[in-house]
């Protein structure tokens, strides 16, 4: 089955420590996505790529780090410049950036602060 | 800056009853999105309106996009215990640079009472 796998699925970070949160899909989605999700609150965006080796910062990307080598992998590396990162991260993927993309989720990474 | 206000935020019902989610935006939207999160997983596209007072339904689920593409609502008829989650409303703001950014609401947290 095509789908969205992110892992872990649970991760704690200590202090000043870099964390790196997976996600691949085998959708053959060419775009991809990071989301933020905070209790009470919206998804909002971390960083989202369109294409292999490029990416763009979203609406909350201090802190955070991406890379785009493969287009089945999109890793999110939350820095320790990231001084609130307890929270729940989705990835996304859509089969292009044109506005009429749905996009499919993955299970999620819940992070946690030690 | 561009919001997706969503109302209400939480909505307890008894089973059998009716439910509707509000969204509004500050910006024309391209399109209106709507995902479903049930608790401890992740967004499930549901639905994409693009049309100027579309109306789309979907057994007990009635979307609607209005006149001005601003807002957009979902309606569950008698609702069932099956229904029980958050639901995102997510538009595309006009013009988007031809990028898929979308704009989440905050969700409505649906619970219901058997």
């Amino acid at each position: 089955d095509g789908g969205i796998t992110q892992s872990p699925k649970y991760l704690f970070r200590k202090e000043g420590q870099n964390v790196t949160l997976s996600c691949e899909q085998n959708l053959n989605h060419d775009a991809m996505y990071w989301y933020r999700q905070d209790p009470g609150q919206g998804l909002r965006l971390i960083y989202y790529s369109q294409i292999v080796n490029d990416f763009q910062k979203g609406d909350i990307a201090e802190g955070y780090s991406v890379s785009r080598e493969k287009k089945e992998s999109f890793p999110l590396t939350v820095t320790s410049a990231q001084k609130n990162p307890t929270a729940f991260y989705l990835c996304a993927s859509s089969p292009g950036t044109g506005v009429w993309q749905p996009q499919h989720f993955g299970d999620g990474t819940r992070l946690s602060i030690l | 800056g561009q919001q997706v206000m969503q109302i209400p935020q939480y909505q307890h019902v008894q089973e059998g009853e009716d439910f509707t989610t509000y969204c509004n935006s500050s910006t024309t939207l391209s399109n209106i999105q709507w995902y479903k999160q049930r608790p401890g997983g992740h967004p499930v596209f549901l639905i994409q309106l693009v049309k100027s007072g579309e109306v789309k339904k979907q057994k007990r689920l009635t979307f609607q996009f209005g006149e001005a593409k601003k807002n957009s609502s979902l309606h569950i008829t008698a609702t069932q215990t099956t229904d029980v989650g958050t639901y995102f409303c997510a538009g595309t703001p006009t013009p988007s640079g031809g990028y898929n950014k979308l704009i989440f609401g905050a969700g409505t947290r649906l619970a219901v009472h058997p």
